[in-house]
């Protein structure tokens, strides 16, 4: 059973450009975390998503950030016109569902924005 | 303050036992978890606790909950040099997002 898959490792975008990170979670799982780190500090809650569902996105940049996770296919964080700012390591975590308490985190995404 | 802290770093011999402390503000805090995080790599859930319990034991592991102080401890007996990594404690509130603190980094020295 593989765990979360996240792709690329690392990218590199120049200002202005769009970012796509993927996440792909483990087999079974339903519900899928998206959190950012910057250099040392911990992880930052962006948004909660189910099949087709946004629940929460309430740790969500106002604009140019969006995320989906459709019926068939990975999760994607969506980042237009990216800034220096963005340049993070952004992780993907998936659980099963209600009543399971455990996340489990892929191995991240580092973006570079130059 | 922020929500969930810890101390940033931690350094302790070989075989010795490190303690990691963690504190928290939001009493309806209802699983705690320990994360430990190696370099360049995601995070590995080590262990959770459920807020009625006070302390929870696995292998070289053991959890601390004090709930009355909202602390949150980390002990790893016989530390290796393989423990060195970054360690997170995180907590779940109403919402079923985790809330992290900034990580304690382990350091051990041979």
């Amino acid at each position: 059973n593989a765990g979360v898959m996240q792709n690329p490792r690392h990218l590199v975008r120049r200002r202005g450009q769009e970012a796509r990170l993927r996440c792909s979670p483990m087999k079974g799982h339903s519900h899928v975390y998206w959190y950012r780190q910057l250099p040392e500090e911990g992880l930052k809650f962006m948004v909660y998503l189910q099949k087709e569902n946004i629940i929460d996105e309430s740790g969500m940049p106002k604009e140019r950030f969006s995320a989906e996770f459709p019926k068939e296919g990975p999760s994607i964080l969506r980042i237009q016109q990216v800034v220096r700012g963005d340049s993070a390591a952004y992780f993907c975590a998936s659980s099963p569902g209600q009543g399971d308490e455990k996340l489990f985190f892929g191995s991240g995404t580092q973006l570079s924005v130059l | 303050g922020e929500d969930v802290e810890q101390s940033l770093f931690l350094s302790v011999r070989e075989g010795d036992s490190s303690v990691i402390n963690c504190t928290y503000t939001d009493s309806s805090s209802t699983y705690l978890y320990w994360y430990k995080q190696e370099p360049g790599a995601g995070l590995q859930l080590l262990t959770y606790i459920f807020s009625n319990m006070d302390m929870k034991q696995d292998q070289r592991l053991t959890v601390l909950l004090n709930k009355k102080d909202k602390h949150l401890s980390l002990r790893i007996a016989d530390t290796q040099t393989g423990d060195s990594a970054i360690y997170f404690c995180a907590r779940k509130g109403s919402a079923r997002q985790l809330t992290f603190g900034s990580g304690t980094q382990l350091t051990v020295l041979p």
